[in-house]
């Protein structure tokens, strides 16, 4: 297994509703990208953290901000809740852009 | 939007039996291509990251090559074994960028004892 930690594991929430996934990069690691993963799909690019910087954005409206912190940990943030959004959330963690990337487990979101 | 296609979806092999996948993309504008295998209830996990035209790189039983000019990549695994079953995804990195990939949707494949 990677060094890459995601938490929570798994989350139902409610549509309207905002959530918090959280993600603990592998040692040394300053780049950080988060991807979703729809049903029969592959991972989609929400967007990537270099040193606490967005650096890059997928084709995701703006209710899905992010953060990054000076240990490099990450948040992904989703307001106002969609049934679309029911996926499984995928980071990762890369010595810089470009390198291989090591994934986290996915946080698996349900919206009712 | 940028289009990658993996071929078969879904593969059923006999241990022991060889096989490969196919992985296109476009070829302009191209950086790099990652292969990783993807276990249930596991993280995906980074096989080849080959950036050169002709590349070919090779861990145990599992190889890949590469070639940019005409947008494709395979994927071999000699000798299939019941641990090899995973979901195996292919990326493109562009020059433009840089920090982003672009996945296909995968080829699941399952190895019978």
């Amino acid at each position: 297994e990677t060094g890459v930690t995601q938490s929570p594991t798994h989350l139902i929430k409610t549509r309207g509703q905002q959530v918090t996934l959280r993600c603990s990069s592998q040692s040394g690691h300053n780049t950080v990208s988060w991807y979703q993963q729809a049903l029969g799909q592959g991972p989609q690019f929400i967007f990537q953290y270099y040193r606490e910087e967005e650096n890059g954005r997928g084709n995701f409206p703006p209710r899905f901000s992010g953060l990054q912190f000076p240990n490099y940990s990450s948040e992904l943030n989703v307001n106002a809740l969609e049934l679309d959004d029911s996926a499984l959330y995928l980071c990762a963690s890369s010595q810089r852009q470009g390198a291989e990337a090591f994934f986290g487990q996915g946080t698996r979101l349900t919206v009712v | 939007i940028l289009n990658v296609e993996q071929s078969p979806q879904s593969l059923h092999v006999q241990e022991g039996d060889s096989t490969n996948f196919t992985c296109s993309f476009p070829s302009s504008n191209f950086y790099a291509l990652h292969w990783y295998r993807w276990e249930t209830a596991k993280s995906p996990e980074a096989l080849f990251v080959m950036t050169l035209n002709g590349d070919e790189k090779k861990k145990g039983r599992i190889s890949a090559t590469l070639n940019t000019k005409e947008g494709y990549s395979y994927l071999y695994i000699k000798g299939s074994q019941p641990e090899d079953s995973a979901t195996y995804l292919c990326a493109t990195g562009r020059g433009s960028t840089l920090g982003r990939l672009y996945f296909g949707r995968g080829t699941q494949l399952t190895v019978w004892p």
